[in-house]
């Protein structure tokens, strides 16, 4: 079967710096998409993988390794707004998304 | 603004109530989604409906039905719901164009709770 796993809860302290890792076993690969969500509010698109390595944008890092099927969030600079869940999802051979259950990312000040 | 607006947010029904959630998108899409999220889970494909077309999860009960009357309005109908059922409806959209991103903007979503 086809899987994705991220921890399921993470802490973190404003102002640091915090990795949120991803592993999947899928059928295939097209791509890899990183999400956040605030409570209450709707999933918004961080970054899309579909090469190997590191992707910047801004404080907000994406990296993907797809021999090792494993890709990583890198958050600098963590501000409270930063507290949220963050949803990894591999598209597979049937362009097809497959979604991980998320992380909810606590900032403490 | 996230161009896809969902109605209502909030919805508390009855097992043998009928009621229907609404999508609208405004951004040019030619694809929109239903998805089920449930807490602590990944997110479930209810249908999708691209270029037209619907294609559905085959594991979605009879009790949810789907309505797509154009490309930017999408519905899903429900219909003697599960106390099971009570979860985050999330409404998508997104262009479809062969093997680009293809990302997708979700609405806010509906938040059902069935008694």
């Amino acid at each position: 079967g086809q899987n994705i796993d991220q921890p399921t809860e993470m802490t973190a302290t404003e102002g640091a710096i915090v990795q949120i890792n991803c592993t999947y076993q899928t059928s295939g690969f097209n791509g890899l998409f990183w999400y956040q969500q605030h409570a209450g509010e709707a999933p918004t698109f961080l970054s899309y993988n579909v090469l190997d390595g590191l992707e910047e944008k801004g404080r907000f890092s994406s990296f993907l390794s797809r021999s090792k099927g494993y890709s990583y969030l890198l958050l600098k600079e963590l501000q409270m707004k930063d507290s949220a869940s963050y949803l990894c999802a591999v598209r597979d051979s049937n362009y097809q998304l497959i979604w991980g259950a998320g992380t909810k990312l606590i900032i403490k000040p | 603004e996230t161009g896809v607006t969902q109605t209502p947010r909030h919805l508390v029904m009855g097992m043998t109530n009928k009621k229907s959630l609404k999508c609208e998108q405004h951004l040019g899409h030619n694809a929109m989604y239903w998805y089920k999220q449930s807490a602590k889970k990944p997110l479930e494909l209810m249908f999708v409906y691209s270029l037209e077309e619907r294609v559905e999860n085959n594991s979605v009960p009879s009790r949810f039905s789907p309505e797509c009357p154009n490309s930017s309005h999408l519905f899903l109908h429900l219909h003697t719901l599960q106390p099971e059922d009570s979860a985050l409806y999330l409404c998508a959209s997104s262009r479809q164009e062969g093997t680009g991103a293809n990302v997708l903007t979700f609405g806010a979503g509906s938040r059902l709770t069935v008694l």
